[in-house]
């Protein structure tokens, strides 16, 4: 069975400060993806990243990065210089690719917030 | 890129009354949509998957009778909460699979049932 972890529940840093948001995940597939998602207090979720599980290259994007290890079944979020505005929910996700549909089981998300 | 809009994005109704929440793909056809629910301060939790032209699949624990899923063309998808109850009051979100890509998901703006 797949399982997302989060085992941040809350985080609060200063504003500029980095922080790094943990996701560790569970399958069985070889064949899946993992993704980031932002949920900002009005409640829509905000696609960040995607990730195959055959590309373990770290990516950057702005103040966004990601760490993707297979050795240690984690996809690692960090956000540098951080913003009041990156204040949200941040759930990791995974999809394998032998479930119908790619349905997305979700960590239980980490609560970040930014103060000024 | 892709939309999914839902609609209501609020609705306060009386326990005892039925809620429909509708699902639509604006710019693509989607043969799969899913169904989360978001109790406050809590993760998503896949409600069901809505297959178009055949039933729904519903995870286990969830009251098929209770949350009735109707997936009649490729663009929309609709949930109706029948008698609902305090308890079912609850941020509720689709997604929709494009039939032409794999992998790829796209959430709604969300709905959120308050039930008197």
């Amino acid at each position: 069975a797949q399982k997302v972890t989060q085992a941040q529940t809350e985080i609060s840093v200063m504003e500029k400060e980095d922080v790094t948001l943990d996701c560790v995940y569970e399958t069985r597939d070889t064949t899946y993806y993992l993704f980031w998602y932002k949920q900002p207090p009005s409640g829509e979720l905000v696609f960040l990243i995607r990730r195959n599980s055959f590309d373990e290259q770290n990516e950057i994007s702005g103040r966004y990065s990601w760490n993707f290890q297979k050795s240690t079944s984690s996809f690692n979020f960090t956000i540098t210089a951080s913003q009041v505005v990156d204040s949200a929910v941040y759930f990791c996700a995974l999809s394998e690719a032998q479930r119908a549909g790619n349905m997305l089981t979700f960590g239980g998300g980490t609560r970040l917030m930014v103060k000024p | 890129g892709a939309v999914v809009s839902q609609h209501p994005s609020w609705v306060i109704c009386k326990s005892g009354t039925s809620v429909k929440i509708e699902c639509r793909s604006l710019d693509f056809q989607a043969t799969t949509m899913f169904w989360y629910r978001q109790f406050p301060k809590q993760s998503l939790m896949l409600m069901a998957t809505s297959n178009e032209g055949s039933k729904a699949t519903y995870e286990q624990g969830v009251e098929k009778d209770k949350f009735l899923i109707n997936h009649a063309s490729l663009t929309l998808s609709t949930l109706t909460v029948t008698s609902a109850h305090p308890e079912d009051s609850s941020f509720y979100i689709c997604s929709a699979r494009d039939r032409g890509y794999t992998g790829e998901l796209f959430f709604g703006e969300g709905s959120r049932l308050t039930v008197l």
